[in-house]
């Protein structure tokens, strides 16, 4: 069984700030991972993935997401905040069927 | 290039009723998946088309779910009857070739939200 944990409900950050959404997961064998975004009465919309390679991942917008193994961990990155970045982040982890976590909703104040 | 469409975008049902979802993937995309995602929990997966076969409906609740794929291309996810707990968006979602190829990234439609009262 495969499985996505995402802590944090919340993560609230100043423009301008660093942030990182974290996520961990559970699955036997070399995973697959992604990031997604969701804006509000939209679809999600693929961020980034890792599947081999160097650990750290570059994706839309400025994000990346560093996966760790041995924590196991894909936590989401982005060295300056926007307030445009405001929006719900799934992680996601796939080996037969892709899993999800249940969402980090991101606050970015002005 | 076109995204994935869905309809109707809202429904609202009393509990017992049917609805239906349409959902028309990216074209020549091969893999078509619906998920269901309720209010403060992660999409889940309901099934997983591969062309117009199923790869995987271990989560469908078959007793009231149906879903086709018609022709490899667009599908429908029929509700019947509804119960209040349906309540949720339906997204669908689309990928290019197989979906044993995990690394493949899905494109998701705006969703169908339904409410059941």
């Amino acid at each position: 069984a495969q499985s996505v944990a995402q802590p944090e409900d919340q993560v609230n950050v100043a423009e301008g700030n660093p942030l990182t959404v974290k996520c961990t997961y559970s699955v036997s064998g070399n995973p697959y991972l992604f990031w997604y975004v969701q804006y509000p009465n939209r679809g999600l919309q693929f961020l980034l993935k890792y599947i081999t390679g160097d650990n750290l991942v570059k994706g839309s917008y400025g994000f990346e997401a560093e996966f760790n193994k041995s924590q196991p961990s894909f936590h989401l990155k982005k060295p300056s905040a926007l307030v445009s970045d405001s929006a719900l982040y799934f992680c996601a982890v796939r080996r037969s069927t892709l899993t999800f976590g249940k969402g980090t909703m991101l606050l970015v104040s002005p | 290039e076109a995204g994935v469409a869905q309809s109707p975008r809202y429904k609202i049902i009393e509990k017992r009723q049917s609805v239906a979802f349409w959902c028309n993937p990216i074209s020549g995309h091969a893999t078509l998946y619906w998920y269901q995602q309720i209010l403060g929990q992660g999409p889940k997966l309901l099934i997983q088309f591969q062309n117009n076969g199923v790869v995987d409906d271990s989560q469908l609740p078959k007793d009231r779910f149906s879903a086709e794929r018609l022709k490899g291309v667009d599908s429908t996810l029929k509700i019947q009857p509804a119960k209040l707990e349906d309540s949720a968006v339906y997204l669908c979602a689309s990928s290019q070739g197989t979906g044993g190829s995990g690394a493949n990234v899905l494109t998701f439609g705006a969703g169908s939200r339904l409410t059941v009262l």
